[in-house]
This record gives C-alpha cells, structure tokens and sequence, in this order.
C-alpha cells in the first residue's frame, strides 16, 4: 500500500480483555513508532523500533503493553487486562530511520474500553 | 529530558488573519524540530521540519516557522490564514545524538478554529 495502514480502525472493548492493534508500515521504512493520542494530552511516545536494534521501550505506561515487530515489518500493540483509562487513539508512524525522514502517520486505532 | 510545551491550547482567527503558534522546547543539545497537522478525520501530515542551517524554514501549504536558540523556541507562523488551515497543529522534537533517527517528542497541540 501506499501509506502506514492500521487495523482494526475502531475497537471496543470490555474492560479486563485483551487487544491486539495492527500496524503495517510503508514498505521500505526501518523505523516504526507508536503513539497514543488522547484528548488534550498530545501524542504520548509509546515504543519504537529501529532496524535490528532493540526497541525503546521507555514509553510504555505499564507492563500491561507490549509491542513486536516481525520480519522487520508488520508491527502488533498488545493491551492486557485493559482498563477504561487505555481508552484513546493508537497511531502507529513509520520512516526510513534517518534524521532527514519525515514520520508518516496512520490514520489510528480508536480503542474504547467500557 | 527533551520536551515540548505548547502553551495556546486553541486560538481563533479571522480568515485572512496572520497566525503564530508558539512551540518551546527543552533539550541539552541540538535539536530537530517538527510541526506536524491532524486535519479532522485525516491523519498527522507534516508541515515542515529544522535540523540545520537557515533558521527559517519553509513547509507546505504557505507556513514557515523560525527557530530560536535564544529563546528555545520554534514557532509556526502563516501570514494569511485560510479556513482549511483549521485542523490541531503540533510541534516535536527529537534528538540528534546519532544519524538515525531518535523517537520525537510531541507537545500537547494547539488546536485552530478560522471564522470566516
């Protein structure tokens, strides 16, 4: 595809569940990002991966949340036991991982926990 | 540790009103700094970007913004606005310790409404 393409593009879900969001980069891009976007608090760094590096993790908020990234591709944000409080958009953005690139966004994963 | 503040939550103009959206930043080193826009219902899309050299800077749609080290500042600037301008506007940093590129950090956005 031409773009950073995330799935399911909504999801609702009952609070104690599991969730897996999906992220399918532009092809070619080495870095991938995830973001969590809720309102009135910005776009919060979640994880981030580079290449064959290890991830930074370091915005993660709980170990409730992980994230893969297989083949240097397609990416997986794993929610257990989600509370109401995961409820926001989950962007995922990817680049070619130079300092010159530009990070093209999906359009997110609206997560509602009830 | 590198940070963002943008200090206008929402501003209002008059379209064809000049507009500046103050970004003020916190880090030790050289930064990279960013604007991106979320129009409604679409996706970030960036506006422009500063690693070095000139410090203004030119993006698209008929922005530019202009870096100061002086005052750790990056603001966002259109000399007339237009009503599709009215989207959430954020401002990033990111750290260039390395020639990849590091995570960026975004502010908290500055959302834009334009009256006709």
């Amino acid at each position: 595809g031409a773009g950073v393409s995330q799935s399911p593009s909504n999801k609702v879900t009952e609070k104690g569940k599991d969730v897996e969001l999906r992220c399918d980069p532009i092809s070619g891009h080495t870095a991938l990002y995830w973001y969590r976007q809720s309102l009135g608090q910005g776009l919060e760094f979640l994880i981030y991966f580079q290449g064959n590096s290890a991830p930074d993790k370091s915005g993660l908020p709980s170990d409730r949340f992980s994230a893969e990234r297989t083949g240097g591709s397609v990416s997986t944000l794993t929610i257990q036991r989600t509370q109401q409080e995961d409820s926001a958009v989950y962007l995922c953005a990817s680049s070619f991982g130079q300092r010159n690139s530009p990070l093209h966004f999906g359009n997110g994963t609206r997560l509602t926990v009830t | 540790a590198q940070s963002v503040t943008q200090p206008d939550i929402h501003i209002t103009v008059s379209e064809g009103a000049s507009l500046e959206l103050r970004c003020n930043y916190s880090y030790g080193a050289t930064p990279y700094l960013f604007w991106y826009v979320q129009s409604p219902g679409q996706g970030l899309q960036l506006l422009l970007k500063y690693f070095s050299g000139d410090t203004l800077v030119q993006g698209i749609k008929g922005f530019e913004a202009e870096f100061k080290r002086s005052q750790s500042s990056f603001n966002l600037r259109k000399p007339s606005v237009h009503w599709s301008d009215a989207a959430e506007y954020f401002c990033a940093v990111g750290a260039t310790r390395s020639y990849n590129t590091d995570k960026l950090i975004f502010g908290t956005g500055t959302r834009l409404q334009v009256f006709p």
